[in-house]
């Protein structure tokens, strides 16, 4: 993912609904990926990863899909809650000079309405 | 578990103050730290990787004699900012991971450290 600067793309859904965060990432090298949820003035907190050798992942309300081809991740988040409202960064994980470490998207804003 | 503090949360200093920040791995055994830098509205950006009793790695961009990264022990690493200056007014997050070099273990990040210098 490429940090996109000072604008978070926002999106912002009826308490209920169903939500779906995307990101595009770029080393197609990378086999490891994690969504994360920042609240504010918070460190981020771990949701849900997926490894390269799978599609998808499902976990509690949330769903990960992974489509290798065209280097693209997206998070499914069911019933939408207003605790839901956060930024949610994709993060890949890559490898440098011996330590994996892990590259942050630029995040997407989730706004949840009553 | 894998609970992990950071320390100040909050430092407000003057320009030219040098400012020391902990990372601690309160349950577990961090062999691997990482420090990333977040602006606002912005992602994280990777600043360093360091490793329990060595050097730490440091990005491309990123100035070693300006943010020294000490990881003295398993559970502590600290970040200092020497010298900062108004445009190293950032929030400083840390995370701490189990395992060495390629590791299956994730990172477990801190709350980070809202930096202000005046």
């Amino acid at each position: 993912g490429e940090n996109v600067g000072l604008h978070l793309p926002t999106l912002s859904v009826q308490e209920g609904d169903n939500s779906i965060i995307n990101c595009a990432y770029s080393n197609s090298a990378s086999d490891y990926f994690i969504w994360y949820k920042q609240e504010s003035g918070k460190g981020p907190q771990f949701i849900i990863d997926i490894r390269s050798n799978m599609d998808k992942r499902q976990g509690q309300r949330v769903t990960v899909l992974l489509n290798k081809t065209v280097k693209h991740l997206s998070l499914q988040i069911a019933a939408t809650q207003p605790g839901d409202s956060a930024v949610y960064f994709c993060a890949e994980g890559g490898f440098s000079g011996g330590y994996n470490k892990l590259i942050f998207g630029a995040g997407t804003r989730l706004a949840v309405h009553p | 578990g894998a609970v992990v503090s950071q320390h100040p949360s909050w430092v407000i200093c003057k320009s030219g103050t040098s400012v020391k920040i902990e990372c601690r791995s309160l349950d577990f055994q961090a062999t691997t730290m990482f420090w990333y830098r977040q602006f606002p509205k912005q992602s994280l950006m990777l600043m360093a990787t360091s490793n329990e009793g060595s050097k730490a790695t440091y990005e491309q961009g990123v100035e070693k004699d300006k943010f020294l990264i000490n990881h003295a022990s398993l559970t502590l690493s600290t970040l200092t900012v020497t010298s900062a200056h108004p445009e190293d007014s950032s929030f400083y997050i840390c995370s701490a991971r189990a395992g060495t070099g390629i590791s299956n273990q994730p990172q477990h990040f801190g709350d980070g450290t809202r930096l202000s210098i005046l």
